[in-house]
Protein backbone atom coordinates (compact mmCIF):
# COMPACT_ATOMS: atom_id res chain seq x y z
CA UNK A 1 0.00 0.00 0.00
CA UNK A 2 1.48 3.19 -0.59
CA UNK A 3 1.98 5.43 2.26
CA UNK A 4 3.42 8.02 4.06
CA UNK A 5 4.89 6.51 7.74
CA UNK A 6 5.66 8.72 10.85
CA UNK A 7 6.44 7.84 14.06
CA UNK A 8 5.47 8.38 16.60
CA UNK A 9 2.17 9.39 16.58
CA UNK A 10 2.05 11.02 20.46
CA UNK A 11 5.38 12.47 21.86
CA UNK A 12 5.47 14.26 25.50
CA UNK A 13 9.24 15.62 26.10
CA UNK A 14 10.27 18.07 27.97
CA UNK A 15 12.15 21.53 26.77
CA UNK A 16 15.86 20.67 25.71
CA UNK A 17 15.61 17.58 25.30
CA UNK A 18 16.51 16.29 21.83
CA UNK A 19 14.54 14.48 19.73
CA UNK A 20 13.69 13.16 16.20
CA UNK A 21 10.31 12.09 14.17
CA UNK A 22 11.02 9.60 11.29
CA UNK A 23 9.33 10.00 8.20
CA UNK A 24 9.18 7.36 5.58
CA UNK A 25 7.62 7.23 2.17
CA UNK A 26 7.40 4.26 -0.01
CA UNK A 27 6.16 5.71 -3.53
CA UNK A 28 9.41 6.60 -4.89
CA UNK A 29 8.54 10.45 -4.40
CA UNK A 30 11.21 12.62 -5.41
CA UNK A 31 9.55 15.72 -2.97
CA UNK A 32 9.18 15.71 0.85
CA UNK A 33 8.29 18.37 3.16
CA UNK A 34 7.32 19.02 6.52
CA UNK A 35 4.31 20.71 7.92
CA UNK A 36 3.29 22.19 10.97
CA UNK A 37 -0.54 22.73 11.83
CA UNK A 38 -1.59 25.23 14.72
CA UNK A 39 -5.11 26.14 15.93
CA UNK A 40 -6.93 28.93 13.69
CA UNK A 41 -3.55 28.39 11.43
CA UNK A 42 -2.78 26.88 8.19
CA UNK A 43 -0.82 24.04 7.18
CA UNK A 44 2.99 26.33 7.33
CA UNK A 45 5.61 24.73 5.96
CA UNK A 46 8.72 23.99 8.19
CA UNK A 47 11.62 22.58 5.76
CA UNK A 48 11.11 20.69 1.93
CA UNK A 49 14.06 18.62 0.12
CA UNK A 50 13.79 18.64 -4.05
CA UNK A 51 15.76 14.72 -3.70
CA UNK A 52 18.18 13.51 -1.77
CA UNK A 53 20.64 15.66 -0.57
CA UNK A 54 18.52 18.85 -1.66
CA UNK A 55 17.12 20.27 1.39
CA UNK A 56 16.10 23.88 1.73
CA UNK A 57 13.96 26.11 4.32
CA UNK A 58 10.17 26.54 4.15
CA UNK A 59 8.74 29.42 6.19
CA UNK A 60 9.48 28.81 9.81
CA UNK A 61 12.11 26.69 10.06
CA UNK A 62 13.64 27.89 13.21
CA UNK A 63 14.37 25.41 15.75
CA UNK A 64 14.29 22.73 13.59
CA UNK A 65 16.66 20.50 11.63
CA UNK A 66 16.50 17.81 8.56
CA UNK A 67 18.38 15.50 6.49
CA UNK A 68 17.71 13.88 3.00
CA UNK A 69 20.12 10.90 3.16
CA UNK A 70 18.12 8.06 1.26
CA UNK A 71 15.39 8.67 -0.88
CA UNK A 72 12.22 7.21 1.03
CA UNK A 73 13.53 9.23 4.69
CA UNK A 74 13.08 12.30 5.95
CA UNK A 75 13.28 12.68 9.36
CA UNK A 76 12.61 16.11 11.73
CA UNK A 77 15.35 17.04 14.37
CA UNK A 78 14.37 19.50 17.44
CA UNK A 79 17.83 19.57 18.41
CA UNK A 80 16.31 21.78 21.77
CA UNK A 81 12.76 21.26 21.64
CA UNK A 82 10.78 24.59 23.34
CA UNK A 83 7.23 25.00 24.27
CA UNK A 84 6.30 27.03 21.25
CA UNK A 85 7.18 23.92 19.65
CA UNK A 86 4.05 21.75 20.57
CA UNK A 87 1.84 20.99 17.59
CA UNK A 88 0.89 18.59 15.05
CA UNK A 89 3.62 17.82 13.01
CA UNK A 90 2.62 16.31 9.05
CA UNK A 91 5.61 14.75 6.81
CA UNK A 92 3.93 14.65 3.05
CA UNK A 93 5.81 13.58 -0.22
CA UNK A 94 4.88 13.77 -3.96
CA UNK A 95 6.21 13.15 -7.65
CA UNK A 96 8.48 15.69 -8.92
CA UNK A 97 8.93 16.19 -12.77
CA UNK A 98 10.03 19.91 -13.04
CA UNK A 99 6.38 21.49 -14.47
CA UNK A 100 4.29 18.58 -12.53
CA UNK A 101 2.21 21.22 -10.51
CA UNK A 102 -0.58 18.95 -10.12
CA UNK A 103 1.17 16.74 -7.79
CA UNK A 104 -1.01 16.50 -4.78
CA UNK A 105 0.84 15.94 -1.51
CA UNK A 106 0.28 12.32 0.73
CA UNK A 107 0.43 13.46 3.69
CA UNK A 108 1.79 10.83 6.93
CA UNK A 109 -0.96 10.58 9.85
CA UNK A 110 0.65 13.37 12.21
CA UNK A 111 2.94 12.96 15.40
CA UNK A 112 1.17 15.62 18.16
CA UNK A 113 4.27 16.82 20.16
CA UNK A 114 3.88 18.43 23.39
CA UNK A 115 6.62 19.65 24.73
CA UNK A 116 6.39 20.90 28.72
CA UNK B 1 1.43 39.62 1.34
CA UNK B 2 -0.04 36.21 -0.05
CA UNK B 3 -3.31 35.36 1.66
CA UNK B 4 -6.28 32.71 1.55
CA UNK B 5 -9.51 33.05 2.89
CA UNK B 6 -11.95 30.07 4.04
CA UNK B 7 -14.86 30.54 6.40
CA UNK B 8 -14.05 29.17 9.82
CA UNK B 9 -16.71 26.79 10.44
CA UNK B 10 -20.17 25.46 8.72
CA UNK B 11 -23.03 23.79 9.43
CA UNK B 12 -25.30 21.26 7.36
CA UNK B 13 -28.01 18.96 7.11
CA UNK B 14 -27.26 15.07 5.82
CA UNK B 15 -28.64 15.08 2.41
CA UNK B 16 -27.81 18.30 1.40
CA UNK B 17 -25.77 20.22 -0.51
CA UNK B 18 -23.02 22.57 0.74
CA UNK B 19 -20.60 25.05 -0.55
CA UNK B 20 -17.42 25.82 0.65
CA UNK B 21 -15.89 29.26 -0.37
CA UNK B 22 -12.60 30.15 -0.62
CA UNK B 23 -10.71 33.50 -2.17
CA UNK B 24 -6.95 33.74 -2.77
CA UNK B 25 -4.64 36.50 -3.51
CA UNK B 26 -0.91 35.09 -4.57
CA UNK B 27 1.75 36.05 -6.70
CA UNK B 28 0.78 34.34 -9.82
CA UNK B 29 -1.00 31.10 -9.92
CA UNK B 30 -0.43 27.66 -10.56
CA UNK B 31 -3.25 25.54 -9.62
CA UNK B 32 -5.59 25.31 -6.43
CA UNK B 33 -6.26 22.20 -4.12
CA UNK B 34 -8.56 20.98 -1.79
CA UNK B 35 -8.04 18.51 0.88
CA UNK B 36 -10.46 17.11 3.37
CA UNK B 37 -8.74 16.45 6.68
CA UNK B 38 -10.96 14.61 9.54
CA UNK B 39 -10.37 15.14 13.57
CA UNK B 40 -6.99 14.54 14.27
CA UNK B 41 -6.08 12.99 10.91
CA UNK B 42 -4.01 13.28 7.79
CA UNK B 43 -5.13 15.61 4.85
CA UNK B 44 -6.22 13.66 1.57
CA UNK B 45 -6.74 14.97 -1.71
CA UNK B 46 -10.06 15.93 -3.00
CA UNK B 47 -9.14 18.20 -6.40
CA UNK B 48 -6.80 19.94 -8.54
CA UNK B 49 -7.85 23.23 -10.59
CA UNK B 50 -6.11 25.62 -12.83
CA UNK B 51 -8.20 26.42 -15.89
CA UNK B 52 -11.23 27.95 -15.59
CA UNK B 53 -14.60 25.66 -14.62
CA UNK B 54 -16.35 23.26 -12.64
CA UNK B 55 -14.75 19.97 -12.24
CA UNK B 56 -16.64 17.24 -10.79
CA UNK B 57 -16.12 13.78 -9.07
CA UNK B 58 -18.88 11.98 -7.91
CA UNK B 59 -20.73 14.22 -5.10
CA UNK B 60 -17.51 16.64 -4.58
CA UNK B 61 -16.79 19.13 -7.28
CA UNK B 62 -15.01 22.13 -7.31
CA UNK B 63 -15.24 25.23 -9.08
CA UNK B 64 -12.44 27.80 -10.57
CA UNK B 65 -12.12 31.65 -11.34
CA UNK B 66 -8.75 33.16 -11.65
CA UNK B 67 -9.85 36.56 -12.79
CA UNK B 68 -11.55 36.95 -9.36
CA UNK B 69 -9.30 34.42 -7.36
CA UNK B 70 -11.95 32.35 -6.15
CA UNK B 71 -13.28 28.93 -5.72
CA UNK B 72 -15.42 26.63 -4.32
CA UNK B 73 -15.61 22.95 -3.67
CA UNK B 74 -19.83 22.14 -3.52
CA UNK B 75 -20.42 18.49 -1.60
CA UNK B 76 -23.78 16.92 -2.70
CA UNK B 77 -25.83 14.50 -0.71
CA UNK B 78 -24.11 15.08 2.06
CA UNK B 79 -23.56 12.02 4.84
CA UNK B 80 -22.55 12.11 8.52
CA UNK B 81 -18.84 11.50 7.45
CA UNK B 82 -18.11 14.45 5.46
CA UNK B 83 -17.91 16.25 8.79
CA UNK B 84 -14.21 16.81 8.90
CA UNK B 85 -12.26 20.28 7.84
CA UNK B 86 -12.08 21.30 4.24
CA UNK B 87 -8.32 22.96 3.37
CA UNK B 88 -8.03 25.03 0.24
CA UNK B 89 -4.57 24.98 -1.19
CA UNK B 90 -2.84 27.56 -3.90
CA UNK B 91 0.33 27.12 -5.77
CA UNK B 92 1.69 30.46 -6.57
CA UNK B 93 3.39 31.42 -9.52
CA UNK B 94 6.77 32.57 -7.30
CA UNK B 95 8.62 30.08 -5.70
CA UNK B 96 8.31 27.06 -7.90
CA UNK B 97 7.36 23.59 -7.42
CA UNK B 98 7.63 23.88 -3.86
CA UNK B 99 5.49 26.84 -2.53
CA UNK B 100 2.15 25.90 -1.61
CA UNK B 101 -0.19 27.96 0.62
CA UNK B 102 -2.56 26.57 3.08
CA UNK B 103 -6.16 28.68 3.97
CA UNK B 104 -6.69 28.09 7.53
CA UNK B 105 -9.84 25.56 6.81
CA UNK B 106 -13.43 25.28 6.83
CA UNK B 107 -14.86 23.04 9.45
CA UNK B 108 -17.72 21.06 7.95
CA UNK B 109 -20.37 19.76 10.79
CA UNK B 110 -23.17 17.56 9.02
CA UNK B 111 -26.36 16.75 11.17
CA UNK B 112 -28.52 14.32 11.00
Amino acid sequence: EAQVTQNPRYLITVTGKKLTVTCSQNMNHEYMSWYRQDPGLGLRQIYYSMNVEVTDKGDVPEGYKVSRKEKRNFPLILESPSPNQTSLYFCASSSYSGTSYNSPLHFGNGTRLTVT
Amino acid sequence: GQNIDQPTEMTATEGAIVQINCTYQTSGFNGLFWYQQHAGEAPTFLSYNVLDGLEEKGRFSSFLSRSKGYSYLLLKELQMKDSASYLCAVRPQRGGYNKLIFGAGTRLAVHP
